[in-house]
């Protein structure tokens, strides 16, 4: 498809699991964000990936946090021993250099830790 | 602090009418973008409208505008001639060309309902 692309749609795991989370952005996108949303609220930035750069990091949580993109194209973040408070939606974007820096937004992989 | 700041955490509007959703911001970096998003309970983040720092105009796009009062540090998102397909989360947002560059700052939103 032409939009960003996220994988699983919804996830329920119990406490103490490992999630992997996958985002394949719009193709040609250097920039890829991803966001979380907790159940009625705005959205907290985790990370951002630029081209070859290193990623911005500045927004993960916990060190349980982390997040690859291989070959400057998919994304995936992964969530270890995953807690309740980590439950929420987890929102992918992509956006291209030299745009006014609107981002394109996956639909969200939501995510129930038990 | 808080960057972005939306006060209104529930609006309604008549079918037809107008409406203004409320934004203000806060940042010391001289170059920004402000931007408003609309999420309807599919879950999905809409684009609507664009302003940046130095754009002299106030940003249109079709039935939306944004009102950007550059002083107060506000920029409001109109909604002209409200549709019920108008129901929906509406998130305002801010981009810093100098400091978090990398970074959109959402604010908590505003849902929109739009009354028949």
């Amino acid at each position: 498809g032409a939009g960003v692309s996220q994988s699983p749609s919804n996830k329920v795991t119990e406490k103490g699991k490992d999630v992997e989370l996958r985002c394949d952005p719009i193709s040609g996108h250097t920039a890829l964000y991803w966001y979380r949303q907790s159940l009625g609220q705005g959205l907290e930035f985790l990370i951002y990936f630029q081209g070859n750069s290193a990623p911005d990091k500045s927004g993960l949580p916990s060190d349980r946090f982390s997040a690859e993109r291989t070959g400057g194209s998919v994304s995936t973040l992964t969530i270890q021993r995953t807690q309740q408070e980590d439950s929420a939606v987890y929102l992918c974007a992509s956006t291209f250099q030299g745009n006014t820096g609107e981002l394109f937004f996956g639909e969200g992989s939501r995510l129930t830790v038990l | 602090a808080q960057k972005i700041t939306q006060t209104q955490p529930g609006m309604f509007v008549q079918e037809k009418e107008a409406v203004t959703l409320d934004c203000t911001y806060d940042t010391s970096d001289p170059s920004y973008g402000l931007f408003w998003y609309k999420q309807p309970s599919s879950g999905e983040m809409i684009f609507l409208i664009y302003q940046g720092s130095y754009d002299q105009q106030n940003a249109t796009e079709g039935r939306y505008s944004l009102n950007f009062q550059k002083a107060r540090k506000s920029a409001n998102l109109v909604i002209s001639a409200s549709q019920l397909g108008d129901s929906a989360m509406y998130f305002c947002a801010m981009r810093q060309d100098q400091t978090g560059a990398n970074n959109l700052f959402f604010g908590t939103g505003t849902r929109l309902t739009v009354i028949p």
